[in-house]
């Protein structure tokens, strides 16, 4: 079957450390993932994403690194910073292309 | 302001009414879907859709329904509402290959 899914349910750090969120993803066929930041009443926000046929992408303060071998994926933040404590979720698109599978998330704690 | 509008925002039902939760969207995405988040896990896909007129069920359709007749609007119907029903509910639009953007939920609570 089609699952996503986080290596840790929750993550501390300093503000300014740098912090790595895991993700294990298990349909080998997937092609297209994407990382989501929820703030606590609000819906997922897009942060960044990646196609199969890359193994790494940088946005603005943040990396997401693709390992197609082990079927990993990581999202790096830089300088982590206390408006980044929120919950990180990992996402695949199905099979079919038509919609998000979620992991069940980290929630990352900032503190100053 | 472009993008994904749920209404209502919180909603009291008792067990065995029926409601509608409305999913707007206003970027011509032909891709919708809608989840429920219950605490501690992730989102869970209800419905979706890949145009106006096509709609099939995801991982935990039961006890909803849908219809798109329009490529903006997606409403998510509660035939007889349950507490096991009592959740946050999504709703999220693309268009394909891309990613999704999402409303800001729906809160419901089944007395």
């Amino acid at each position: 079957g089609e699952s996503v899914g986080l290596h840790l349910p929750t993550l501390s750090v300093q503000e300014g450390d740098n912090s790595i969120i895991n993700c294990a993803y298990s349909n080998s066929a997937s092609d297209y993932f994407i990382w989501y930041k929820q703030e606590s009443g609000k819906g997922p926000q897009f942060i960044i994403d990646i196609r199969s046929n890359m193994d790494k992408r940088q946005g603005q303060r943040v990396t997401v690194l693709l390992n197609k071998t082990v079927k990993h994926l990581s999202l790096q933040i830089a300088a982590t910073q206390p408006g980044d404590s929120a919950v990180y979720f990992c996402a695949e698109i199905n099979q079919a292309g038509t919609a998000l599978i979620f992991g069940k998330g980290t929630t990352l704690s900032v503190s100053s | 302001n472009a993008g994904v509008t749920q209404t209502p925002k919180f909603q009291v039902l008792k067990t065995g009414q029926s409601m509608t939760l409305q999913c707007a969207q206003d970027m011509n995405h032909e891709y919708m879907s809608w989840y429920r988040q219950d605490p501690g896990m992730g989102l869970r896909l209800i419905h979706y859709s890949v145009g106006a007129g096509i709609t099939d069920q995801g991982e935990v359709p039961n006890g909803y329904n849908v219809s798109r007749s329009t490529t903006e609007d997606f409403p998510l119907r509660l035939l007889s509402a349950a507490p096991s029903q009592t959740s946050v509910y999504f709703c999220a639009s693309s268009i394909r290959g891309h990613g999704y953007t999402f409303g800001s939920g729906t809160r419901l609570t089944v007395v």
